[in-house]
């Protein structure tokens, strides 16, 4: 069974950091696109960021290029989101995803606020 | 960045009835088109990718359709456990973007 289960989302302060972690099991990230997508309170699912099975390819939102980065630990099979300079609205519920199919984390609050 | 556009914002079904949520794409996405639904406090599940390919486990009664811009979710016939957002998802060009999305809910 494939089970994302992520960890690291609390209240920080803005202009602070926070970096979340979605640790796989029951698949192998490199051999998949992994993506992640966030839900401020109340509001629909916006699009983030992904990386490449490869891990050649990251992309960004335009809201967050500059201030996020994507990566991943082949051997602790766990995808990251190294997140800074956090603005207010970067809260939100983010979750991992395998390439937007069947496979979800269960998703973690980010909350910026003073 | 292309825009999608959802409607309606709400739809009022009973259930039993038959609902159709649109989706349209600011420009030709070549049929790449997922169709989501969220519940309160949950994640999103996939339904429908592809425009019409209904994702593992998904019954008969959830179809897409649709090609170039404008696209469908229908679902045949409400149950009590459909009432959710609906989002659909352009993954053609990147940045992907969701729309809106669509709320049904108990008429």
């Amino acid at each position: 069974e494939v089970q994302l289960v992520q960890s690291g989302g609390g209240l920080v302060q803005p202009g602070g950091s926070l970096r979340l972690s979605c640790a796989a099991s029951g698949l192998t990230l490199r051999n998949n696109w992994m993506h992640w997508v966030r839900q401020a309170p109340g509001k629909g699912l916006v699009w983030v960021s992904r990386i490449s099975g490869d891990g050649r390819t990251a992309s960004y939102a335009d809201s967050v290029k500059g201030r996020f980065t994507i990566s991943r630990d082949d051997a602790r099979n766990t995808l990251y989101l190294q997140m800074s300079s956090l603005r207010a609205e970067d809260t939100a519920v983010y979750y991992c995803t395998r390439n937007l199919g069947d496979n979800w984390g269960q998703g973690i609050l980010v909350t910026v606020s003073s | 960045e292309i825009v999608m556009t959802q409607f309606p914002a709400t739809l009022s079904v009973s259930p039993g009835e038959r609902a159709t949520v649109s989706c349209r794409a600011g420009q030709r996405i070549n049929n790449k088109l997922a169709w989501y639904q969220q519940k309160p406090g949950q994640g999103p599940r996939l339904l429908i990718y592809d425009v019409s390919t209904r994702a593992t486990g998904i019954p008969d009664r959830f179809s897409g359709s649709g090609s170039g811009t404008e696209f469908t979710l229908s679902i045949s016939s409400l149950r009590s456990e459909d009432f959710a957002v609906y989002y659909c998802l352009q993954y053609s060009n990147w940045p992907f973007t969701f729309g809106p999305g669509t709320k049904a809910d108990i008429k």
